[in-house]
């Protein structure tokens, strides 16, 4: 079965960078099936996809979040990473790790709660 | 890149059917079959209902239906349960990306 398990920092100020990074289990992130992306939450509000990599590296972005937004693999971990730059008080948000097939994600990780304040 | 159109709330008795409508545009729900359903309760992580527009992911229930009509696409679920009530996103590929739902708020009454 697979799983995905985010990690990083729960707090960040603003201006800085976001980083959280996905392991993956059960499966793996070399497959030339699936994308590995990740989507976000704010509270009380609803999802917004930021962006996926392909198993070759090549990456897709919101174009609303593209100017800020790094989404890189890591084979040797089997585990992915995301990069946001220069965040504000609009990026907190609960984000998720997922995988999807064809467009649609077909699973998700838990989430982590991320809050951007001083 | 704006969200796609969801009704922000949709009611039922157990045992009704509702339908969420999920309107986009041309660029987005009207050029692509791949259009996907998502359940969400609170403080969990969204579970994938319907995918490829009308598609069922093994264990869903078969109350859950899903169809497209131009820019638009519908999640039915029939035979309304008490478990069914949470938040449903809608989602869709848009070219190089996929776009979300504003998100439906399905109440059992």
């Amino acid at each position: 079965q697979l799983q995905l398990q985010e990690s990083g920092p729960g707090l960040v100020k603003p201006s800085e960078t976001l980083s959280l990074t996905c392991a993956v289990s059960g499966g793996s992130i070399s497959s030339s099936r699936y994308y590995w992306g990740w989507i976000r939450q704010p509270p009380g509000k609803g999802l917004e996809w930021i962006g996926t990599i392909y198993y070759s590296g090549n990456t897709y972005y919101n174009p609303s979040l593209k100017s800020r937004v790094t989404i890189s693999l890591d084979t040797s971990k089997n585990q992915f990473s995301l990069k946001l730059t220069s965040v504000t008080a609009a990026d907190t948000a609960v984000y998720y790790c997922a995988r999807e097939d064809s467009s649609t994600v077909d699973y998700w990780g838990q989430g982590t709660l991320v809050t951007v304040s001083s | 890149q704006s969200a796609l159109t969801q009704p922000r709330s949709v009611s039922g008795s157990p045992g009704q059917s509702v339908t969420i409508s999920c309107t986009g545009t041309s660029s987005d729900v009207g050029s692509y079959n791949y259009v996907s359903w998502y359940q969400q309760h609170p403080g969990k992580a969204p579970k994938l209902m319907i995918y490829d527009v009308s598609k069922r992911p093994s264990g869903v229930p078969d109350r859950f239906s899903g169809s497209k009509s131009g820019n638009t696409a519908s999640l039915i679920i029939s035979g309304l349960q008490g478990e069914d009530e949470a938040d449903y996103y809608c989602c869709s590929f848009a070219g190089t990306y996929n776009v979300f739902g504003t998100g439906t708020k399905v109440t059992v009454l």
